[in-house]
């Protein structure tokens, strides 16, 4: 069993569409947890960081964590084409180690 | 502007050669890593440098080799003991010199064995 499991997709929706995309992992030691944005060929770019459980909101995205689940959440709010991308998920214990997903492909038509 | 480099982006090999995949940062980092992407998978982390001239390995350093002489670099190469290492390389550093969270990222170098 891998440490984070995602959902490769592809995800398609329409434009202003609410989507979520989802995370479980298996290590309870977890307490940083990113989101990345990547675009076709090229670098990974940070979205959100939540430290420990809640939510955390910026602008049309919010991420959400819980804990006792094990499962993670980003939420964009009325998606746009440019949304368009693969996101992945990523979980820290506190150290040099962190853990991605294989990444989730969205697809935002217009 | 602030940010990492990678170089070249996209790299074709022959089998038996070495190739080295070079990363500048301006960002001041102390912490720099190199990962693997393949299709499919997480991101795997092959070598990680948090202070110059030191090193450590990855999940998955077998077959690469760094060096860490200057804070704004931190070049992988990529040797012939690399079995199977056609992949996407990618560079990154992170604010925090002892917690890799909001880890800045280069656009990534295509290797390709030939």
């Amino acid at each position: 069993q891998k440490e984070v499991e995602q959902d490769p997709g592809p995800l398609s929706v329409p434009e202003g569409a609410i989507v979520s995309l989802n995370c479980t992992y298996s290590n309870s030691a977890f307490q940083y947890f990113m989101w990345y944005r990547q675009y076709s060929r090229k670098g990974p770019e940070l979205l959100m960081y939540t430290y420990s459980s809640g939510n955390k909101e910026d602008g049309r995205f919010t991420a959400q964590v819980d804990k006792s689940s094990k499962y993670i959440s980003l939420f964009i709010r009325d998606s746009q084409p440019s949304d368009s991308a693969t996101y992945l998920c990523a979980m820290n214990t506190g150290g040099f180690k962190t853990i991605f997903g294989a990444g989730t492909r969205l697809f935002v038509k217009a | 502007d602030g940010g990492i480099t990678q170089s070249p982006k996209y790299l074709f090999r022959k089998e038996g050669q070495n190739v080295t995949l070079s990363c500048e940062q301006n960002l001041n980092h102390d912490a720099m890593y190199w990962y693997r992407q393949d299709p499919g998978q997480g991101l795997r982390l092959i070598y990680y440098s948090q202070i110059v001239n030191d090193f450590q390995k990855g999940d998955i350093a077998e077959g690469y080799s760094v060096s860490r002489e200057k804070k704004e670099s931190f070049p992988l190469t990529v040797t012939s003991a690399q079995k199977n290492p056609t992949a996407f390389y990618l560079c990154a550093s992170s604010l925090r010199d002892s917690l890799n969270t909001e880890a800045f990222f280069g656009q990534g170098t295509r290797l390709t064995v030939v």
